[in-house]
């Protein structure tokens, strides 16, 4: 049984046309991730949510965004995708009293 | 600052021959955690093993043991008997500090690409 879930699996968009990618949870867990893996490099943490508080990391460009309006869900959107946004996007949850990460299959993003 | 290093971008092995993946890590904290993370062409990332740093002994998960080594800040995976479905690209990767709220994340190293030969 799938515990997260992204979709879409594969995303197409234009180059400045708002995106949105999502994660959902069936594991009820406090905490949930999002990645950004570009081809051949180490996933790169954009921020997480402890339930409700937001943790944004310092390096993330403004025109990343997240929205978490319940347990299960976790939405990512990109205001304005530049063709360098163009990456595997993975989703991942915890449940904050254990160190283990549970990863979604991620959704792969592409800019024309 | 906390930091990860893998310094195989690629190892070839034989078919059923162990095999060692390096890892070195570096953190002023003396509470963390390691983790080793195979992830298949398709995408996904696979949990396989974990070491937290009070523990005294050397985590195993099957055919998966670490070693770890805190002097040396070393963990590296060793994968017994390796198969063709162990091909895949493999991150080390560290937890900083006491399971808290707002700093529960996790950094992953630059990765080691495995291919097995039948």
């Amino acid at each position: 049984d799938a515990m997260v879930i992204q979709n879409p699996r594969y995303q197409v968009t234009q180059f400045g046309k708002p995106v949105t990618l999502s994660c959902s949870q069936t594991l009820n867990h406090n905490v949930m991730y999002w990645y950004q893996q570009k081809s051949s490099q180490a996933p790169k943490l954009l921020f997480h949510y402890y339930d409700k508080d937001f943790n944004n990391e310092a390096d993330t460009p403004d025109n990343f965004q997240s929205r978490r309006p319940n347990t299960s869900f976790c939405f990512l959107d990109i205001r304005s995708p530049g063709l360098g946004d163009a990456a595997m996007y993975l989703c991942a949850t915890s449940s904050g009293q254990t160190y283990e990460q549970y990863f979604g299959p991620g959704t792969r993003l592409t800019v024309t | 600052a906390q930091k990860i290093t893998q310094t195989q971008p690629g190892m070839f092995v034989q078919e059923k021959e162990a095999v060692t993946l390096d890892c070195t890590y570096d953190t002023s904290d003396p509470s963390y955690g390691l983790f080793w993370y195979k992830q298949p062409s398709s995408g996904e990332m696979i949990f396989l093993i974990y070491q937290g740093s009070y523990d005294q002994q050397n985590a195993t998960e099957g055919r998966y043991s670490l070693n770890f080594q805190k002097a040396r800040k070393s963990a590296n995976l060793v994968i017994s008997a390796s198969q063709l479905g162990d091909s895949a690209m493999y991150f080390c990767a560290m937890r900083e500090g006491q399971w808290r709220s707002s700093a529960s994340k996790i950094i992953f190293g630059s990765g080691t690409r495995l291919s097995i030969r039948p």
